[in-house]
């Protein structure tokens, strides 16, 4: 089972800031890799699949890096609407895992 | 824009079978190749998949779960539904089924969109 760690636990950032999450995997997953967002009492929204490839309607400032083990998901400038948990998500085999979760919360 | 709607019991006793049911709107379950799928979150916790299926019944389940866990669906509904058995209170969470998104590469892959979610609470 491919093990998802994100980092850090917890983000605290000001309005308009710039926001660096990181994702780890266990082992290579590729690109295959994708970044969720869960307001709170919501469901969670696809942001990012493909590592880097931005989903339906997600704004330019949300941008995803990385392949193999390591990954990024950037917020070029937080809005309100933006502090949230984060969550990662590999698909590169059968078992689909999860990342533990990111809070970005305001400072 | 396709919705999904989680419904069923609240409150399931220790020992007893939890049973969910999703249904799909604003698109049909058996247009594409897509395959459906059953994610759970405990209180406070991160996500966990527990399994995915296709409109023909073919499955995918979560081996830490495979063996209490069934998958089925009813095309003639537009549905999925989810059903666990054996049920103790490390089962109480949010359970959200998803559109579990199939590309010529592989069955399944990311989860898009999902639904709001159903607190299951597993008490006697």
């Amino acid at each position: 089972e491919i093990v998802m760690t994100l980092s850090p636990a917890t983000l605290s950032e000001s309005p308009g800031a710039r926001a660096t999450l990181s994702c780890r995997a266990s082992q290579s997953v590729s690109t295959n890799l994708a970044w969720y967002q869960q307001r709170p009492g919501q469901a969670p929204r696809l942001l990012i699949y493909g590592a880097s490839t931005r989903a339906t309607g997600i704004p330019a400032r949300f941008s995803g890096r990385g392949s193999g083990t390591e990954f990024t998901l950037t917020i070029s400038s937080l809005q309100s609407e933006d502090f949230a948990v984060y969550y990662c998500q590999q698909y590169n085999n059968w078992l689909p895992a999860f990342g533990g979760g990111t809070q970005v919360e305001i400072k | 824009q396709l919705q999904l709607q989680e419904s069923g019991p609240g409150l399931v006793k220790p020992s007893e079978t939890l049973s969910l049911t999703c249904t799909v709107s604003v698109g049909s379950i058996s247009s594409n190749s897509d395959y459906w799928g059953w994610i759970r979150q405990p209180p406070g916790k991160g996500l966990k998949w527990i399994g995915s299926i296709n409109y023909s019944g073919s499955t995918y389940y979560n081996p830490s779960l495979n063996s209490r866990v069934t998958i089925s669906v009813d095309t003639s509904k537009n549905q999925f539904s989810l059903k666990l058995s054996s049920v103790t209170a490390a089962d109480t969470a949010v359970y959200h089924c998803a559109r579990h998104r199939r590309t010529r590469f592989s069955d399944i892959n990311w989860f898009d969109p999902w639904g709001q979610g159903t607190l299951v609470t597993v008490s006697s």
